[in-house]
């Protein structure tokens, strides 16, 4: 079993729609990333957080630590979000050890 | 916080050959690290970059294929020596500082295509 788990995999949205992918972790950690990758290939942090809630323009990401899980959500979202969203997590022994997720692929269409 | 740069950002190589990937961040960070993903897959961690010894593998990478260097602590680079299609991924150095509070950052990435 994964130990983040995103979903959905893959997501389409019409432009202007709120977007939400969720991201759930089965260790414990002190912060987890929110991460975007386009579709050339290159890599943007978007969020590391530890607790409550962090807002970015139209991205805001929560977490909520005791239930071990954590959402991005897109407000007002636009073709050029298309990405693909990676949360990681720290491993539970070393902080060195990220973990993962498999990534959420959005589309928002025209 | 500290910002990474890779070089190059991408390339196309043909088999057989080696390609050095270059890591600088923009202040001195603690660990660096190197991960690839291959087409369709999440990231992997390859190996930490260890100032002034030798990089600590994980299972599955060796030195002969993937040697790291990290003379300082702001840059690193990461070979992949005697390509093959197979080895066509985006390569990722990340680096973190342990103060507090816990900071981790990622590189853009660099896209490889062996031909």
């Amino acid at each position: 079993k994964n130990e983040v788990e995103q979903s959905p995999q893959n997501l389409t949205a019409q432009e202007g729609e709120f977007i939400t992918i969720n991201c759930s972790y089965s260790v414990g950690i002190s912060a987890l990333h929110w991460l975007q990758q386009h579709p050339g290939g290159g890599i943007v942090s978007l969020f590391m957080l530890s607790s409550g809630k962090k807002k970015h323009g139209r991205l805001i990401a929560t977490i909520n630590i005791q239930e071990k899980h954590s959402s991005l959500h897109i407000t007002a979202s636009h073709p050029r979000d298309s990405a693909v969203y990676i949360c990681a997590a720290p491993g539970p022994y070393n902080n060195n050890d990220m973990r993962f997720g498999a990534g959420t692929r959005l589309t928002v269409k025209p | 916080s500290a910002v990474i740069s890779q070089k190059p950002s991408r390339d196309i190589c043909q088999r057989g050959t080696s390609l050095t990937i270059q890591c600088q961040v923009d202040s001195q960070v603690t660990m660096m690290f190197w991960y690839r993903q291959q087409p369709g897959q999440s990231l992997t961690l390859i190996a930490t970059a260890n100032q002034g010894s030798e990089a600590t593998y994980e299972s599955g990478f060796v030195i002969d294929k993937f040697p790291i260097s990290r003379p300082n602590l702001t840059f690193s680079t990461l070979t992949v020596s005697n390509m093959s299609p197979e080895d066509s991924s985006i390569y990722l150095c990340s680096a973190n500082s342990q103060g507090v509070p816990y900071e981790q950052y990622f590189g853009p990435g660099t896209r490889l295509t062996v031909t």
